[in-house]
């Protein structure tokens, strides 16, 4: 069962537009959630991460809202830009469960000039 | 400060082989986890090392197995291989600091196998 989902593969974004990502969980023991990127033929780059103790990181124009009570997590790109075009993963650990992360499907962003 | 490196980057391999990967951590790095990427399961952890020990498993086989060297350095062996190990091996660094998980991936290592 996936622990993780991320149900839109593919999400297409004018340039200056909002994006936003979106990602639902369904193990309670999930107590950090971070967001990856990643280009073809390279490893996913860290972009932001939140705790369980919170409900917003921001980081520049990437912001990361957690709901906690749905299980929700979501990341806002603002402005977009078409370099932002890649793959999106969500990301969970547990605790206790050292560094294991356990990733979403991903989500392809496109981001049109 | 130089990234998680990986060799090699591509290998292709008949079944029934046996392979090995190596990943080379962030300098100061003393946690290392490998991942796998396949098209139809996508990112999926196959164990974590620290120490030299390992600490955490993912639900893998037995022919999937590693090792860390006491200079922080990893590698991984795929023994009997099979068609469906066909994927991207992702290796990922991180400092281990109570309440900080994020990790730093290598480029990853194209495993075919034919």
């Amino acid at each position: 069962d996936q622990q993780v989902k991320q149900n839109s593969p593919s999400l297409s974004v004018q340039e200056g537009r909002i994006s936003i990502l979106n990602c639902d969980y369904t193990n309670s023991m999930f107590d950090y959630f971070l967001w990856y990127k990643k280009y073809p033929a390279e490893g996913p780059t860290f972009l932001i991460s939140i705790s369980s103790i919170k409900d917003k990181n921001e980081d520049g124009r990437f912001t990361v809202f957690l709901n906690k009570s749905a299980k929700h997590l979501s990341l806002h790109i603002v402005p977009s830009q078409p370099g932002d075009s890649a793959v999106y993963f969500c990301a969970a650990s547990a605790r206790n469960a050292g560094n294991m992360l356990t990733f979403g499907g991903g989500t392809r962003l496109m981001v049109k000039p | 400060k130089a990234g998680v490196t990986q060799t090699p980057r591509y290998l292709i391999k008949t079944r029934g082989q046996q392979v090995t990967l190596s990943c080379s951590p962030i300098s100061g790095h003393r946690s290392v986890s490998w991942y796998q990427q396949t098209p139809g399961q996508g990112l999926q952890f196959l164990f974590e090392y620290f120490s030299e020990t390992q600490r955490n498993k993912g639900n893998f086989p037995g022919r999937f197995s590693g090792r860390q060297f006491s200079n922080s350095r990893s590698e991984m062996n795929v023994s009997t291989l099979e068609l469906g190990d066909s994927a991207l091996y992702l290796c990922a660094s991180s400092l281990v600091i109570s309440g900080s998980h994020e990790q730093y991936f290598g480029p990853g290592t194209r495993l075919t196998v034919t």
